[in-house]
Formats: structure tokens, sequence, C-alpha cells
């Protein structure tokens, strides 16, 4: 099974901090990672497929990059509306969630 | 538009079965597959496996194979997803998404509550 490993668990910033969560997986999957955001009580919300690939309607400030085994998805200016959880999962073999990283207010 | 509405909240026994269901509008249903996931309480997203509509194909999750049965109907554009041999520990919200292209989910569900309690 593939292992993916999430760092920070949790990131406590600023609105206008620019912010970065790392994604690591245990064997190479290419470009096969998605990245969501989840708020208390609801469903997760895809922001970023194949990596780097910015769903529709997801706010610019998002940002996903790399490949094989190190991925990181970046806010370039925190919100308000961005104080959530984040997962990154792959899918180059089934599937594997992150444990996920709190974002908090500062 | 894309839209998930799976079936209301649950409670069982421990030793029970549990059936959620999924309902999907808005795309052509037999293009894209459903997967699910389970998140425990104050826990992260665990995926649990995913079907096929086009010809019925499942993968399950190591640790549900044997316990998890999840089918199609395409005439209703709906998915099930039976989970057996309940315990407290699967006490959990069950999410139903649409698995796009590669593997990755969207929409998702709003979620299903299962609460195992004697």
């Amino acid at each position: 099974d593939i292992q993916m490993t999430q760092s920070p668990s949790t990131l406590s910033a600023s609105v206008g901090d620019r912010v970065t969560i790392s994604c690591r997986a245990s064997q190479s999957i290419s470009g096969s990672l998605a990245w969501y955001q989840q708020k208390p009580g609801k469903a997760p919300n895809l922001l970023i497929y194949k990596a780097s690939s910015l769903e529709s309607g997801v706010p610019s400030r998002f940002s996903g990059s790399g490949s094989g085994t190190e991925f990181t998805l970046t806010i370039s200016s925190l919100q308000p509306d961005d104080f959530a959880t984040y997962y990154c999962q792959q899918y180059y073999t089934y599937a594997t969630f992150g444990q996920g990283t709190k974002l908090e207010i500062k | 538009q894309v839209q998930l509405v799976q079936s209301g909240t649950e409670v069982k026994k421990p030793g029970a079965s549990v059936k959620v269901s999924c309902k999907s509008s808005g795309y052509t249903f037999s293009s894209y597959g459903i997967g699910w996931v389970r998140q425990a309480p104050g826990q992260g997203l665990e995926w649990m496996g995913w079907i096929s509509p086009y010809n019925g194909n499942t993968n399950y999750a190591q640790s549900f194979q044997g316990r998890v049965t999840m089918t199609i109907d395409t005439t209703t554009s709906t998915a099930d997803m039976e989970l057996r041999s309940l315990t407290s520990d699967d006490t959990a919200v069950y999410y139903c998404a649409r698995v796009r292209a590669g593997g990755w989910f969207d929409p998702w569900g709003h979620g299903t509550l299962v609460t195992v309690s004697s």
C-alpha cells in the first residue's frame, strides 16, 4: 500500500500569510495527487488534481506542485475563509489520503 | 448541477449491517465511478473502495475486504455501500463521491453518520 504523510499536522498562520503544506508518498506516484479542503461538519472540497491543476472555481491563491514522492500545496495570501483542514490523496494505486493538516488562525 | 444525495443517519448495534445509499444527478451516471470514503469522529479520511457503473467492477481497500459490498443501479443512478459485522470502530461519517478521470473525488455527497452502539 502507498502511504501518504503530510506535514505539518497543524499550522498556525495569519491572514495575508503565504503558507505551504507538504505531502510525501512512500513510493513514486508520478503526478497522481489531489488536494482537498474540509471545513467542520462539511464534506471535503476538491482544490487541485494532477498535482498542479486548479479545479474550476477555486481561487488562484491556491497552487500545487511536485511529482514523484514530494508534493506541496501553497496558499499565496491566506484569507479568513481558508482556515480549514487540508488533505492530500494519491490515486496512482487505488486511493490513500494523508492524515490531514489543520490550518489555524495565529 | 452535479449532486450526490445520501441516505440519512443510521444507528446500529454491534454485529449488525448497514447500507448507505447515494443518488447521483446532473451528469451521465455511467461515465464515472463512485467511491466511498469514511471519517471517524475527529479523524482523517479513509478510502473504502469504489465501483464502476459501466461494468460493476469494484476495488475494495484491504481493511474492508470481506466486510463491504458496493453495488450500483444504473436505472436509478444510485450506488449503495453495505458494511457488515459492525463494531464501535465503524462509527463514522460515510461519504460517497464521484470518481473523476484518474481517481480523484469530485463532488462529494453530504455524508451519512453511522453510529454503532449497544
